[in-house]
């Protein structure tokens, strides 16, 4: 595998079921992202981590739950959903930065496939 | 707060005809500079990036981008389009040294034949 890869790529759940997204990348980074991406609006950042440590929640709801066990690894875990919250989910890498310190300029995201979610 | 504007959410051409896509930003203030490309049902590619140096940027499958401070502008152009370039483009911001990106709301290109 090479890049960044999302399972599962299609997700339908009731708004009762808990559930996880997974995201892998394989790229040596240090950083990673969860976007959410609905119809008709900008992508919106929901979580930024680096070196496993969270730097980022743009007052994403608790019924998202990240969790970062080490830089090439992020989940999403989900529960209790609403069905507005249907969506694509996209994860994203970078080199980030050093533990506690801005990130270089030169930094770039690279983008999983993302996960196609449907809550009902 | 900062901004990025994509003028045209939809953009019809044909094929073999050249095409701009166009954004715009609210500060020129150490920016960095990203277009991306989503074909449907995949994630975002990045196309290229302006980061320093030279104003106009080559990227893949034909793009290039001209930074322009005074205009603070990223327009994206290609000579000649084809069927396949077809999908919805993103530009993207980064300010300084922030850690997050600001996205356009997309422009879908869509390629006639």
């Amino acid at each position: 595998e090479t890049g960044v890869t999302q399972t599962p790529r299609h997700l339908v759940m009731g708004m009762t079921n808990k559930k996880s997204l997974k995201c892998e990348q394989h790229l040596g980074h240090n950083a990673m992202y969860w976007y959410k991406q609905s119809a008709k609006k900008p992508l919106e950042l929901m979580f930024v981590y680096n070196f496993k440590e969270q730097t980022e929640n743009n007052s994403v709801p608790s019924r998202f739950s990240p969790e970062c066990p080490n830089s090439s690894h992020l989940f999403l875990h989900l529960h209790t959903l609403q069905p507005e919250d249907s969506a694509l989910y996209l994860c994203a890498s970078s080199i980030g930065g050093a533990s506690g310190r801005p990130f270089w300029s030169t930094d770039t995201q690279y983008f999983g496939p993302g996960t196609r979610l449907t809550v009902l | 707060a900062q901004s990025v504007t994509q003028l045209d959410s939809q953009v019809p051409v044909f094929e073999e005809a050249p095409v701009e896509l166009r954004c715009n930003y609210s500060s020129s203030v150490s920016v960095y500079l990203f277009w991306y490309v989503q074909y449907p049902n995949q994630g975002l590619q990045l196309l290229l990036k302006y980061l320093s140096g030279s104003t106009l940027v080559k990227g893949i499958n034909g793009f290039e981008a001209e930074f322009n401070k005074s205009q603070t502008s990223f327009h994206l152009r290609k000579p000649s389009v084809h069927i396949s370039d077809t999908a919805e483009y993103f530009c993207a911001v980064r300010w300084g040294s922030a850690r997050q990106l600001t996205f356009g709301s997309g422009t879908q290109l869509t390629v006639l034949p």
